[in-house]
């Protein structure tokens, strides 16, 4: 059965500082990996998604990398922003099925 | 575009109580999925359709029933609720095949069960 877990769970940090967010997953054979930004009681906004055959992905100041034979990910958040200030979720599609196993995620405050 | 809409955004039941949140998305995804999400936590599946008239069993399925009548609705039913319930409920549809199985999330039902 897939775990996905996300170190730390959480992370405060100063504005302006680059940084890193942690997802690892226990089965290699995944489809693709999706990161998440959810805010304080709303839903979740899809950021990156990652193919199983890709590297890596980037969108503005994020890039998300992925090492499937080591079962990892990360997410890396260029010059944080107070804005940025959110709960950051990693999701795995196994290969075969149909929906996602989600990490407990990662909760980031940048501190002005 | 509205996206996946949700209603109603929050609800307290009692124990025992019925109740059936919607979920209705306009992008013509063939997947729909129903999460849940409890405090400090990942979210959980539910239940999932990869079409009309088509729905299988997630993770945590007990509790709950689901049907798909058309491609853009999928409601989730809970019968006799009870306090373990107690969740914040997602919904999220996809496509099909490389990047178009990115999910997109409704705005969530916050259910309290009491």
């Amino acid at each position: 059965k897939q775990e996905v877990t996300q170190i730390p769970a959480a992370l405060s940090v100063p504005e302006g500082e680059n940084l890193v967010l942690n997802c690892s997953f226990t089965d290699s054979a995944i489809y693709n990996l999706q990161w998440f930004r959810q805010d304080p009681g709303k839903g979740l906004t899809s950021l990156l998604l990652i193919q199983s055959s890709q590297r890596e992905q980037t969108s503005g100041r994020l890039n998300a990398s992925l090492d499937k034979s080591s079962g990892r990910s990360t997410l890396y958040i260029a010059a944080s922003q107070p804005g940025d200030s959110a709960t950051y979720l990693c999701a795995v599609r196994d290969t075969g099925r149909r929906a996602l196993t989600f990490g407990s995620g990662t909760r980031l405050q940048v501190q002005p | 575009n509205a996206g996946v809409t949700q209603t109603p955004k929050f609800r307290i039941l009692k124990i025992g109580q019925s109740m059936t949140l919607q979920c209705t998305q306009d992008m013509n995804h063939n997947y729909m999925y129903w999460y849940r999400q409890d405090p400090g936590m990942g979210l959980k599946l539910i239940y999932y359709s990869v079409g009309a008239g088509i729905t299988d069993k997630g993770e945590v399925p007990n509790g709950y029933n689901v049907s798909r009548s058309t491609t853009e609705d999928f409601p989730l039913r809970l019968e006799l609720a009870a306090p373990s319930q107690t969740s914040v409920y997602f919904c999220a549809s996809s496509g099909q095949g490389g990047s178009s199985y990115e999910q997109y999330f409704g705005p969530g039902t916050r259910l309290t069960v009491t």
